[in-house]
């Protein structure tokens, strides 16, 4: 269970920003929210995780709500290299598992 | 730094053969885990060890599914006997736990083919 929600697939123009959201009403207050994005053939890749505030990096940022039931991974300029199939995960609270969920996949269109 | 490396990269097999995958993770990192991707399953959790010991094998299929670390780096995963439906491309991963960075890193994949 991922017990989280993201859309299927989203396209976005080369050069702007990328807003992926994510849904994750059920999340606990010890949880993280983590972003992983899967290029094609290759194993899934680190970008950012959170647990209350917003996060920014060489990446991207990650805006959590105040309610935290839901936040969105910017790219701030998207490029074509960043097509891949996003992954929102909460992390359980237990252990080390990640639920990958179906994520979604993002397209960069020139 | 090599990253978590993965062998073989490629494996074809018949139904009945076994299957050894071999991961080594990155130095230092104490957390190893094992997942599947297939296009109907998604990316599965298979089993993690910490600092070389079995965790949770909740995941793993069924008996024909071994796992081991006889080290901290060195990890197999087996499949004895193999089947078609064991066709996807298995992950390692490694994290390095208490260290306050809870990112997993993921190796290239082995891509299975059981014919």
């Amino acid at each position: 269970d991922a017990k989280t929600t993201q859309p299927t697939s989203m396209d976005c123009a080369e050069g702007r920003a990328a807003n992926l959201p994510c849904n994750h009403s059920t999340i606990s207050g010890n949880e993280y929210v983590y972003w992983y994005r899967q290029i094609h053939s290759q194993g899934p890749q680190y970008i950012i995780h959170g647990l209350k505030n917003n996060e920014t990096n060489e990446m991207a940022s990650l805006i959590i709500t105040e309610d935290r039931k839901s936040s969105t991974l910017i790219l701030p300029h998207a490029t074509l290299r960043d097509t891949a199939v996003y992954y929102c995960i909460v992390r359980v609270n237990t252990g080390n598992q990640f639920y990958f969920g179906t994520g979604t996949s993002l397209t960069v269109i020139p | 730094d090599a990253g978590v490396i993965q062998s073989p990269r490629h494996e074809v097999t018949e139904m009945g053969q076994e299957v050894t995958l071999r991961c080594k993770p990155i130095s230092g990192h104490n957390s190893l885990f094992w997942y599947r991707q297939t296009m109907m399953r998604g990316l599965e959790l298979l089993i993690y060890f910490n600092n070389n010991v079995p965790i949770d094998d909740s995941g793993m299929p069924e008996d024909r599914f071994s796992a081991k670390m006889p080290n901290a780096s060195f990890s197999t995963l087996k499949i004895q006997p193999s089947e078609p439906r064991d066709s996807a491309v298995y992950f390692c991963a490694s994290s390095p736990v208490g260290q306050g960075i809870d990112e997993q890193y993921f190796g290239p994949g082995t891509r299975l083919t059981v014919t």
